[in-house]
């Protein structure tokens, strides 16, 4: 059990377009998500944790507008990266952990976006 | 807030030797440390947490350890093969504002094992 997907796996868009990435958790509640940004050849980078019905929580230094988060569910939570630009190019995982569950994350399979 | 630090970013080591990785971290309220595996291009995989009312725990040829007054936490591969070669990270956990623990990651080390 605790499975995490991502959906899409990769995307390639165009710079000032928008991109929606979905979190699911498949067999298990998830009450808490987390969106990472990785680099390449970088850590991941906590960006914002989401509560199932409740705003994100967006780390220091992330763009709230940019990056909308919408948790609507207790399997499903999206991210938007809004007006793409390059430099937003990056590989993005998703993370949940169990409804009742202490500290365990279960991530997801990560989306490689590419902004040409 | 939490800050991780991770030693040594390359290792390489020859298959059949043990493989260290040390960790620090700044927030002594942290009270969980994972540590994760992930290969290129794919999602962190779990191989092994310490909580921080434990000082050891093993798990075949996996071992870590916690210093808690140090803040210190290290893992132990003996016996490494090829197939560990990867990108292995280190967390600690602190509970956030929020109520919601969150994961501070360490910078990574790339392990390679030669044959």
């Amino acid at each position: 059990g605790a499975v995490v997907s991502q959906h899409p796996s990769w995307v390639i868009c165009k710079s000032g377009t928008s991109v929606k990435i979905e979190c699911r958790s498949l067999d298990f509640q998830a009450t808490t998500m987390f969106w990472y940004r990785q680099f390449p050849k970088q850590s991941l980078m906590l960006m914002a944790t989401s509560n199932e019905g409740s705003k994100a929580t967006y780390e220091q230094g992330v763009e709230k507008d940019k990056f909308l988060i919408n948790h609507a569910s207790l399997t499903l939570s999206t991210l938007t990266v809004t007006s793409a630009h390059p430099e937003d190019s990056s590989f993005y995982i998703c993370s949940a952990t169990r409804a009742g569950g202490p500290h365990e994350q279960y991530f997801g399979p990560g989306t490689r976006l590419t902004v040409t | 807030g939490e800050n991780v630090e991770q030693h040594p970013s390359t290792l390489s080591v020859q298959e059949g030797d043990s493989a260290v990785i040390k960790c620090t971290y700044s927030d002594s309220a942290s009270n969980y440390f994972p540590w994760y595996k992930q290969e290129l291009g794919k999602r962190p995989q779990l191989i092994i947490d310490i909580r921080s009312n434990v000082g050891e725990k093993k798990d075949q040829r996996i071992a870590v350890t916690l210093n808690k007054t140090a803040k210190h936490f290290s893992l132990h591969i003996t016996e490494t093969q090829p197939e560990d070669s990867a990108v292995y990270f280190c967390a600690a956990s602190m509970l956030a504002v929020s109520g919601t623990d969150k994961l501070i990651f360490g910078t990574g080390t790339r392990l390679q094992v030669f044959p």
